[in-house]
């Protein structure tokens, strides 16, 4: 398995720019979600999803996007890149065999994003 | 919302000493409280984690403790090596939402030789 994938690893985008970060999981995990990664705070949640056609809002999401058509993918837009979009963008996915708790996500290698 | 809190943003211990790091959580509906760790250009992985039907987890030379009344939550790593420098989130959620996993801001863990 390969685990939880992203793409790219890098990009460099210009303000108002519009791009998509994909994700996809080989798991057959129901859950997924994105965080970004800023230094000094932590990991916080931009949207997330329990299974293909339901998504939700977490901590920030004002200026991305999802969409879960189908239960590998879980690919994040951005709809107007901002300079405070610079982030580092981790897509993560959980399964869960006990519906009374949480379960470990596992994370994808990241993508670096840059906007100037 | 749920928010986790987490104390300190930085730790320095001499190696072999050890070293705790404390988050509080403010939602008393949360009931699972993982601890990943995220060493420098890696993703987190999970390390240890607890639910809130026990009070206190081990796992060799890491332990997590959670005080449900106080809603406060610590990782223990006891006889510290150097590998064990990374930062380290806590983090909590609840069973009716086990997708959204609300994180600390993480605590820098150094060792010194």
């Amino acid at each position: 398995n390969a685990g939880v994938t992203q793409t790219p690893k890098f990009q460099v985008l210009k303000t108002g720019q519009s791009m998509t970060l994909q994700c996809a999981q080989d798991m057959n995990h129901e859950y997924m979600s994105w965080y970004r990664q800023d230094p000094g705070m932590g990991l916080r949640l931009i949207h997330y999803s329990v299974g293909a056609g339901i998504t939700d809002q977490g901590e920030v999401p004002n200026g991305y996007n999802v969409s879960r058509s189908t239960t590998e993918d879980f690919p994040l837009r951005l709809l107007s890149a901002a300079p405070s979009q610079t982030s580092v963008y981790f897509c993560a996915s959980t399964s869960r065999t006990d519906y009374s708790w949480g379960a470990e996500q596992y994370f994808g290698p990241g993508t670096r994003l840059t906007v100037t | 919302g749920e928010n986790v809190e987490q104390h300190p943003s930085t730790l320095s211990v001499q190696e072999g000493d050890s070293a705790v790091i404390k988050c509080t959580y403010s939602d008393s509906a949360s009931n699972y409280f993982p601890w990943y760790k995220q060493e420098l250009g890696k993703r987190p992985q999970l390390i240890i984690d607890i639910r809130s039907n026990v009070g206190e987890k081990k796992d060799q030379r890491i332990a997590v403790t959670l005080n449900k009344t106080a809603k406060h939550f610590s990782l223990h790593i006891t006889e510290t090596q150097p590998e064990d420098s990374a930062v380290y989130f806590c983090a909590a959620s609840m069973s009716s939402s086990a997708s959204k996993i609300i994180f600390g801001s993480g605590t820098r863990l150094s060792i010194r030789p």
